[in-house]
C-alpha cells in the first residue's frame, strides 16, 4: 500500500505568502525527509527529521512520528521556491510530491 | 558539500540500442547509490537499490535484466537500459549516499532519455 501521501497535490502562493506542506506516512516509514524538486529537475535534500523541528532560514520541518505526519512550512515565499517538493522515508521511496507555484 | 556527477544530461538514441547513464560520487563514498525515473509532472519512482559490490535490489516491475545496474566502485555507479524502445524514454535520476559523516543524499541532475 502507499507509504507515503503529500497533500496539496497542489499549491499556488503570492510571493511573500507563507504556505504548509503536509507528508502523512505509515508505520513502516523511518527517518522521513523532505526534499525539493527545482523546475529544472534538480533535487535537493532539505531536511533529514525523524522527529522533531529543524529550522533552515525561511523554511522549517515538523515531524511527529507517534502520528505519522511532517509538516514543512515556507514563509515568506519567493519565485525560487516554486518546484515540487517531496517527503521520502529512510527507504527513499517517494511520495506523490507538492507543485509549489509563486507568483512575483 | 557532497557533489554528484550525472551524465549524459541527455541522450537520444535508437530503437534497440542500449544506452549508459553514469552516476559520480565526486567528493565522498557513496556506499549507496538509488536509480529512478521520473514521467512528465510525476513522482520520482525508485527503481533500484545499489550497495557498492553488490548486486542491485530492484523495485517491484522493474526489469533487472533490462535495466542493468552497477555499482562496482565507492564513486561509480552505472545504469545500462539495454534494447530500448520509446517507452523507456524518460528522466532518469540518480541519488548517492554515504555512511560516512552527516546522513544525507545528494541527487545528480539527471538524465532525459529519448528513445526513437
Amino acid at each position: 500500500g502507499i507509504q507515503v501521501e503529500q497533500s496539496p497535490p497542489d499549491l499556488i502562493l503570492q510571493e511573500g505568502a507563507n504556505s504548509t506542506l503536509r507528508c502523512n506516512f505509515s508505520d513502516s516509514v523511518n527517518n522521513l525527509q523532505w526534499f525539493h524538486q527545482n523546475p529544472w529537475g534538480q533535487l535537493i535534500n532539505l531536511f533529514y527529521i525523524p522527529s522533531g523541528t529543524k529550522q533552515n532560514g525561511r523554511l522549517s520541518a515538523t515531524t511527529v512520528a507517534t502520528e505519522r505526519y511532517s509538516l514543512l512550512y515556507i514563509s515568506s515565499s519567493q519565485t525560487t521556491d516554486s518546484g515540487v517538493y517531496f517527503c521520502a522515508g529512510r527507504d527513499m521511496r517517494f511520495g506523490a510530491g507538492t507543485r509549489l507555484t509563486v507568483k512575483p | 558539500g557532497a557533489v554528484v556527477s550525472q551524465h549524459p544530461s541527455w541522450v537520444i538514441c535508437k530503437s534497440g540500442t542500449s544506452v549508459k547513464i553514469e552516476c559520480r560520487s565526486l567528493d565522498f563514498q557513496a556506499t549507496t547509490m538509488f536509480w529512478y525515473r521520473q514521467f512528465p509532472k510525476q513522482s520520482l519512482m525508485l527503481m533500484a537499490t545499489s550497495n557498492e559490490g553488490s548486486k542491485a535490489t530492484y523495485e517491484q516491475g522493474v526489469e533487472k535484466d533490462k535495466f542493468l545496474i552497477n555499482h562496482a566502485s565507492l564513486t561509480l555507479s552505472t545504469l545500462t537500459v539495454t534494447s530500448a524502445h520509446p517507452e523507456d524514454s524518460s528522466f532518469y535520476i540518480c541519488s548517492a549516499s554515504s555512511t560516512q559523516g552527516p546522513i544525507g543524499y545528494t541527487f545528480g541532475s539527471g538524465t532525459r532519455l529519448t528513445v526513437v
